[in-house]
């Protein structure tokens, strides 16, 4: 367990099926992230949550919506995904504003859109 | 956007041989990070190195870092088949916190 923990890690869903990814750290973190991993591809950053405050939006499309609630959880709420959707989606967190820090990551949930 | 980008892409070699990796990267950075996965799971913090820093060390783990050259390279010394993983750089902006990591280097140790 690194201290980052995502559930659920596998999920099969359909394009018109809804569900949601979680995350959640307990290491006292201020910043928490979501990145998509596609074969043969680097690591995409997703969406930023710094203080619970969303910061970054990398065009992402619309049918993955982020939730914050509190700055030890993170959720990535999926709809009508497409099948070039599938990946690993990872979450991880660290601690920002001290200028130098690494990113704690989570195991993963792995995506198959059918 | 990938800021970084590991050299090889792939890297197969005996377990008790060392393993080089090289990552070059395009803009001023505050530190430079290096991480392991294994198959299908998340990534490991294994080693951060500042700017300002041009060699650093951690147990089997030689890292050093070229600011003129905007290049690092990641040793691993006496391989074991448990080093059997990708390697990613990372780099955050001057001014930003958010990592962009590269394709990434698997390396594959062989018993």
């Amino acid at each position: 367990e690194t201290g980052v923990t995502q559930t659920p890690r596998h999920l099969v869903m359909g394009m018109t099926n809804k569900k949601s990814l979680k995350c959640e750290q307990h290491l006292g973190h201020n910043a928490m992230y979501w990145y998509k991993q596609s074969a043969k591809k680097p690591l995409e950053l997703m969406f930023v949550y710094s203080l619970e405050e969303r910061v970054e939006n990398n065009s992402v499309p619309s049918r993955f919506s982020p939730e914050c609630p509190n700055s030890s959880h993170l959720f990535l709420h999926l709809h009508t995904l497409q099948p070039e959707d599938s990946a690993l989606y990872l979450c991880a967190s660290s601690q920002e504003g001290t200028g130098v820090s690494g990113y704690t990551f989570g195991s993963g949930t792995r995506l198959t859109v059918v | 956007s990938q800021q970084g980008e590991e050299d090889p892409q792939a890297l197969s070699i005996q377990e008790g041989e060392n393993a080089t990796m090289n990552c070059s990267y395009k803009t001023s950075i505050n530190n430079l990070q290096w991480y392991r996965q294994n198959s299908g799971r998340g990534l490991v913090h294994l080693i951060l190195i500042r700017s300002n820093e041009r060699e650093k060390h951690s147990g089997r783990l030689r890292v050093t870092l070229d600011t003129s050259k905007k290049s690092s390279s990641l040793l691993i010394t006496a391989s074991r088949a448990a080093d059997t993983a990708s390697y990613f750089c990372a780099t955050p902006s001057i001014n930003d916190y958010k990592l962009s990591f590269g394709a990434g280097t698997t390396v594959t140790v062989r018993a």
